[in-house]
């Protein structure tokens, strides 16, 4: 029984490169949450999203940042041309949504590097 | 705008010693969770406390929740050097999807 996988699990990335984060739920989860982690800090809400919807994006950058979760296949962040400031640990997250209950099961994270 | 504060955000101990972490948060909600981190590694569920007087435990922690009060607490009993980690507490706002964190509290415990 798999858990929430997140690949690659480091990413190194010079300015204005593009970076992808692939995050695939546990089997019978339907909820993706994006996090980001800042060093020495806790966790930031990115993004909700179920199957092919977006349902919370309040917590992401209006530029360059951009969620998917598509029909088949891995939910996506893609971050358009890195910049220093978006090096951290981003952890995927997936919920089964049982009767409103929202326990979220975490991934081991990708952590970005932007030289 | 629900803000979660802990403390203390750094907290070094002796093993066999007690102590408590605090988590406070500003709106109302039915829904706490307590994780654990390890460095460079992800979180761990820990509890999930889902009503007021909620108690859980688990080992030599122990999580409890005050709704009215808007304060958990994670408490170590005799603790040991595995415990040593950074832990989180997050909150699930009312008909919110997200959980929104807690800084963190570094534990170290010292033989």
């Amino acid at each position: 029984n798999a858990g929430v996988m997140q690949n690659p699990r480091h990413l190194v990335r010079r300015r204005g490169q593009e970076a992808r984060l692939r995050c695939s739920p546990m089997k019978g989860h339907s909820h993706v949450y994006w996090y980001r982690q800042l060093p020495e800090e806790g966790l930031k809400f990115m993004v909700y999203l179920q199957k092919e919807n977006i349902i919370d994006e309040s917590g992401m950058p209006k530029e360059r940042f951009s969620a998917e979760f598509p029909k088949e296949g891995p939910s996506i962040l893609r971050i358009q041309q890195v910049v220093r400031g978006d090096s951290a640990a981003y952890f995927c997250a997936s919920s089964p949504r049982i009767g409103g209950y929202n326990e979220q099961f975490f991934g081991p994270g990708t952590r970005l590097t932007v030289l | 705008e629900l803000k979660v504060e802990q403390n203390p955000l750094f907290l070094s101990m002796q093993e066999g010693k007690n102590y408590t972490i605090y988590c406070n948060y500003s709106t109302t909600s039915d829904r706490l969770y307590w994780y654990r981190q390890d460095p460079g590694k992800s979180l761990e569920s820990l509890f999930v406390l889902l009503s007021n007087g909620a108690v859980k435990q688990e080992g030599r922690l122990m999580a409890s929740l005050d709704t009215k009060a808007r304060l958990s607490t994670l408490h170590i009993t005799a603790a040991v050097h595995d415990l040593s980690a950074t832990y989180f507490c997050a909150v699930e706002g009312q008909g919110a999807q997200k959980l929104v964190f807690g800084q963190g509290t570094r534990l170290t415990i010292n033989p």
